[in-house]
């Protein structure tokens, strides 16, 4: 089993919809939780990190952690095509130093 | 978000050659800093952690007389690919950790092409 699970996709949602993004993760002492977008060819991007239970909105962003059931999650509402990319879950353990990092779910916006 | 720099962003050499990497956090000091590849339509895989003034951490199967890592200063590492085949062809990606919020923040990448 791995440390951080992600569906691998691909995921397709229409232009508008909102594309719901799943992750869970098995080490509990994990503390910070992030999820990165990475565009084919680039390098992973930052668009959220969320540390405590419950819902963190940025933008058309949101992220969900729900530590008692190790899951966190990424909501993109209005989904737009330039949404299409890799998204990657991420989770820090603080007290071991580790971060850990799913193998990223694929995610298609078509108009 | 926090700025982290890598150069060169694209290098072809010859096989046989070496290639060195500079990775720069350009806001923020990092004791730790981490090295990726990624082969096209792959996963990241980590490859080591470089930690500020002591040796790098290599991950199983990665080979540290070949990615030869140097973390300077609070805001350098260096990967050094040594005498590069066209099986290191890949994409490397730096990151360094923000302590203060257990952040990774990356780097936008080095494509090595080895001929």
């Amino acid at each position: 089993q791995k440390e951080v699970e992600q569906n691998s996709g691909p995921l397709s949602v229409p232009e508008g919809a909102i594309a719901s993004l799943n992750c869970t993760y098995s080490d509990r002492g994990s503390q910070s939780f992030f999820w990165y977008r990475q565009y084919s060819g680039k390098s992973p991007e930052l668009i959220m990190s969320i540390y405590s239970n419950g819902d963190k909105e940025d933008g058309r962003f949101t992220a969900q952690l729900n530590k008692a059931s190790q899951y966190v999650s990424l909501l993109i509402r209005d989904s737009q095509p330039s949404d299409s990319a890799t998204y990657l879950c991420a989770v820090h353990n603080t007290n071991a130093g580790k971060s850990t990092f799913g193998d990223g779910t694929t995610l298609t916006v078509k108009p | 978000g926090a700025v982290v720099s890598q150069h060169p962003s694209r290098v072809i050499c010859k096989s046989g050659t070496s290639v060195k990497i500079e990775c720069r956090s350009l806001d923020f000091q990092a004791t730790t800093m981490f090295w990726y590849r990624q082969f096209p339509k792959q996963s990241l895989m980590l490859m080591a952690t470089s930690n500020e003034g002591s040796k790098a951490t290599y991950e199983q199967g990665v080979e540290k007389d070949k990615f030869l890592i140097n973390h300077a200063s609070l805001t350098l590492s260096t990967l050094t690919v040594t005498s590069a085949h066209p099986e290191d062809s890949s994409f490397y990606i730096c990151s360094a950790f923000r302590q203060v919020s257990d952040t990774q923040y990356f780097g936008p990448g080095t494509r090595l092409t080895v001929l």
